[in-house]
């Protein structure tokens, strides 16, 4: 199998904090991981790509000082949403490929609420 | 820019029925194709992925590949009540295996 755990599945916090989000691979070592947002009713947005050792690239118009990326292993990556705003309230989803595969497994995915 | 489009829906089949879903893409370079079901409120599930024309087919699902239409299609025989959600296409092009995803395709199968 290809389990990709997501940690929180669920978190509020207040307007102004950072939050972590973080993103595992259980059962294989993920070269890339991706993370995405997704508002109500909406497809999923790809936010960046992260490859284990690098700086993550970021989609146009994503804030790289905003969404600090993380990957610093071949089964963890974080999200920290710095300075939260209302306006971030999303879901988060993370997803991770293994090495020679196309398809990439999603993790459980984070419900955030900026209050 | 890479688009994938999708029928919103929704699209509502009795059960038993065979629902099928649509989705073409823009990108001619585009290598694999995916399908992903959402429930709501969670994270995308893969069901689906295929890589060369023609049909692939795993228990009651069968996606079909046209690469000269760029058109890429689901077909769900005998759908259930649990089949209902949301259907997400997804294309990959480039080597950096970034997926491009439709909108989604809301399915309901009615008991």
């Amino acid at each position: 199998g290809a389990v990709v755990s997501q940690h929180p599945s669920r978190v509020i916090c207040k307007s102004g904090t950072s939050v972590k989000i973080e993103c595992r691979s259980l059962d294989f070592q993920a070269t890339t991981m991706f993370w995405y947002r997704q508002f109500p009713k909406q497809s999923l947005m790809l936010m960046a790509t992260s490859n284990e050792g690098s700086k993550a690239t970021y989609e146009q118009g994503v804030e790289k000082d905003k969404f600090l990326i993380n990957h610093a292993s071949l089964t963890l990556s974080t999200l920290t949403v710095t300075s939260a705003h209302p306006e971030d309230s999303s879901f988060y989803i993370c997803s991770a490929r293994k090495e020679l595969v196309s398809e990439a497994f999603f993790g459980q995915g984070t419900r955030l609420t900026v209050v | 820019q890479k688009e994938v489009e999708q029928n919103s829906g929704p699209l509502s089949v009795p059960e038993g029925a065979i629902a099928s879903l649509n989705c073409t893409y823009s990108d001619r370079v585009s290598q694999s194709f995916f399908w992903y079901r959402q429930y709501s409120g969670k994270s995308p599930e893969l069901i689906m992925s295929i890589y060369s024309n023609g049909d692939k087919e795993d228990g009651r699902f069968t996606a079909q590949l046209n690469k000269a239409s760029q058109y890429v299609s689901l077909l769900i025989r005998d759908s259930q009540p649990s089949d209902s959600a949301t259907y997400l296409c997804a294309v990959n092009g480039g080597s950096n295996y970034k997926l491009t995803f439709g909108k989604g395709t809301l399915l309901t199968v009615n008991p």
